[in-house]
């Protein structure tokens, strides 16, 4: 069974530029959650997806946004990029979370943004 | 506002010995309480999940334990290998429940001698 994708693995981008990073979760999870990592902050839980739905956002300024896709398939997007932005971006996916019931969170590899 | 807090933030011991990493966190309500382990460049593997009903959890040559009263968790790690090398993060899952939504600590770098 593959795991969890992302792409693409390395983006360099400039100042004001926006940009789209996409995961595409284990076959079967409906579930996907995203996460910034920096070297400062460590990892910070930005959204999570389920069924199409955002049901939860972590504190990050309105410029990090995210959608998923009826296949489960995920993008975040950053618009007018600064240079903290620069970080490691984990998704994770699951099959689902439900009221007593816990499901194990997979990691993908994470993509790697640099900002000049 | 959950806190997590990891202690060492970096240790380095020689081969075989015993070693425990410490986590704490502000806000005992929590769910559950779990240990990734980290690879230099890659994503995080998960290693123990503790459920809030439980006291500890073991994997092989790991143990973790949890206090929800003193909002603590340890990570044992029996007769440590060169392979254990990596960062150990814990996360305190205070979603609720019903979604996903972890608060991680920063991390213990893990240097493991031959």
């Amino acid at each position: 069974k593959a795991g969890v994708t992302q792409t693409p693995r390395y983006l360099i981008k400039t100042r004001g530029q926006q940009v789209t990073l996409s995961c595409s979760p284990i076959s079967g999870h409906r579930s996907v959650s995203w996460y910034q990592q920096t070297p400062g902050q460590g990892l910070q839980f930005l959204f999570e997806y389920f069924s199409e739905t955002q049901r939860n956002k972590g504190n990050f300024p309105g410029r990090f946004s995210g959608r998923q896709f009826s296949n489960s398939r995920s993008e975040m997007n950053v618009s007018t990029l600064e240079l903290g932005d620069s970080a490691l971006y984990l998704c994770a996916s699951s099959l689902a979370r439900l009221a007593g019931i816990y499901n194990e969170q997979f990691f993908g590899p994470g993509t790697r943004l640099t900002v000049l | 506002k959950q806190e997590v807090t990891q202690i060492p933030a970096a240790l380095s011991v020689p081969e075989g010995e015993n070693l425990v990493l410490n986590c704490s966190f502000t806000d005992s309500a929590i769910y559950n309480l779990q240990w990734f382990r980290q690879d230099p460049g890659k994503g995080l593997t998960s290693l123990l999940l503790i459920q809030s009903s439980q006291r500890e959890q073991t994997s092989g040559r790991l143990n973790a334990s949890l206090d929800k009263s003193s909002g603590r968790s340890t990570l044992y790690i029996a007769a440590s290998q060169p392979g254990d090398s990596a960062t150990y993060l814990c996360a305190a899952d205070d979603s609720g429940g019903s979604n996903y939504k972890l608060t991680f600590g920063k991390g213990t770098l893990l240097t493991v001698n031959p």
